[in-house]
């Protein structure tokens, strides 16, 4: 059972579109991490989210942690080729221990 | 800084032979985790210490792995016999009293 279910597994869109990737548990976490990894390397942490209903945003790139501390979202406007990668979601129980990792979203933006 | 430092980067092995995979956490970290990935499974964490102490080994696959860390400034994660189901990128990541993990560059294990 995947504790961290991420949604699409794939997505390939046209340079300049808009999306949103979903992750989604069960389970409630003390913060919730958006990791992005490109071939080859290991995964950079994106963004922290802690407090429900928290949003935060990096450039074109917005998250949003659910109000119950379960689900997140990244949101990501105008897409550009360098956004390709693999996009990782990673929920966390309390520091210092194990991250639960979703499978991943693969994003592919076609110029 | 330097950050986490993982040799080798890419293994290629026969079946049966040793693997040692190495790792050099962020100077400073607490805690240290191994994490298997692969398309099939995603990342799957193996083991983690917390000052040097192994936490939790749940997730080693079977006794043909094991993990130590003699020192906080260095680990290793050794599979022997290596089988061909053991191919995957094996990540090391480090972090300090904080959710935020800082993942070394991976090794590419292949086991023909």
């Amino acid at each position: 059972t995947q504790l961290l279910e991420q949604s699409p597994q794939f997505l390939s869109i046209q340079e300049g579109e808009n999306l949103t990737v979903y992750c989604n548990s069960s389970s409630v976490f003390s913060s919730l991490q958006w990791y992005r990894q490109e071939p080859g390397e290991g995964p950079v942490l994106l963004v922290t989210v802690v407090t429900g209903g928290e949003v935060k945003k990096l450039k074109r790139l917005t998250f949003q942690f659910g109000d119950a501390r379960k689900d997140s979202s990244l949101h990501i406007t105008a897409a550009q080729p360098g956004d390709t990668g693999l996009y990782l979601c990673a929920g966390a129980y309390s520091g210092n221990t194990p991250l639960v990792f979703g499978k991943g979203t693969r994003l592919s933006v076609i110029a | 800084d330097a950050g986490v430092i993982q040799s080798p980067r890419h293994e290629v092995t026969e079946m049966g032979q040793e693997v040692t995979l190495r790792c050099k956490p962020i100077s400073g970290h607490n805690s240290l985790f191994w994490y298997r990935q692969t398309m099939m499974r995603g990342l799957e964490l193996l083991i983690y210490f917390n000052n040097n102490v192994p936490i939790d080994d749940s997730g080693m696959p079977e006794d043909r792995f094991s993990a130590k860390m003699p020192n906080a400034s260095f680990s290793t994660l050794k599979i022997q016999p290596s089988e061909p189901r053991d191919s995957a990128v094996y990540f090391c990541a480090s972090s300090s009293f904080t959710d935020t993990q800082y993942f070394g560059p991976g090794t590419r294990l292949t086991v023909l």
